[in-house]
């Protein structure tokens, strides 16, 4: 089964502050995924990308930067946080033909 | 654009008892579906998808779910519920299959004993 590794599990910082995200995935997939899940709003789509050096701009893209380093890593960016971002992060990836998407545990992030 | 609809946050039925949760899409064109189910503390795990075919899909633990694209709904069922199946359960459309997957807000299922 495909593993999706985030760090770290819980983050609290202040608004304004710097943080970063980070996601792993060990299966080779070409797709990964930021989603931010809020109580009725399901989950929405940050930023995704088809592969290293790709990013492209999903739904809720706002006061987020994101980074695909390799094949297995993709960073979301926080870079000046706001209390509007607390919120429980996923990661996710997939690959070409699949269309099944395997999800990280999540990252709860508090910004006070 | 696509959006997915799910009209009950909260859905309680008894165990043994059958279960139906609704879904409804917007897509100009054939979707992929999906239903997914998050246990707590955990990540999304797929339940079952659909894009052509058989418009009843099977998933797993006895899930199924039916296309019917004059609808456009995607309901997800199951002939009888245990208490293991309480969870928050999500259906999402995609117009391409791996590309901005979008979700509904999700149904949270309990099972009274």
């Amino acid at each position: 089964e495909a593993a999706v590794t985030q760090s770290p599990r819980n983050k609290v910082t202040v608004t304004g502050g710097n943080v970063t995200l980070s996601c792993r995935q060990t299966n080779s997939h070409n797709y990964m995924y930021w989603y931010r899940q809020d109580t009725g709003h399901g989950l929405r789509l940050i930023h995704y990308s088809y592969g290293a050096g790709n990013l492209q701009i999903g739904d809720v893209p706002d006061g987020y930067k994101a980074t695909r380093t390799t094949q297995e890593d993709f960073f979301l960016l926080l870079e000046l946080a706001s209390p509007s971002q607390t919120s429980l992060y996923f990661c996710a990836s997939s690959d070409i033909g699949t269309s099944e998407v395997f999800f990280g545990k999540g990252t709860r992030l508090t910004v006070v | 654009a696509q959006s997915v609809t799910q009209p009950d946050a909260r859905v309680t039925v008894s165990e043994g008892a059958s279960l139906q949760l609704r879904c409804k899409y917007s897509y100009s064109g054939t979707p992929y579906l999906f239903w997914y189910v998050q246990y707590p503390r955990q990540g999304l795990q797929l339940l079952l998808k659909y894009y052509s075919g058989d418009p009843v899909v099977q998933g797993v633990n006895g899930f199924e779910a039916e296309f019917i694209k004059s609808n456009s709904s995607f309901h997800l069922r199951k002939a009888s519920v245990h208490w293991s199946d309480s969870a928050v359960y999500f259906c999402a459309v995609s117009a391409h299959g791996n590309e901005k997957i979008t979700f509904g807000a999700g149904t949270k299922l309990t099972i009274k004993p």
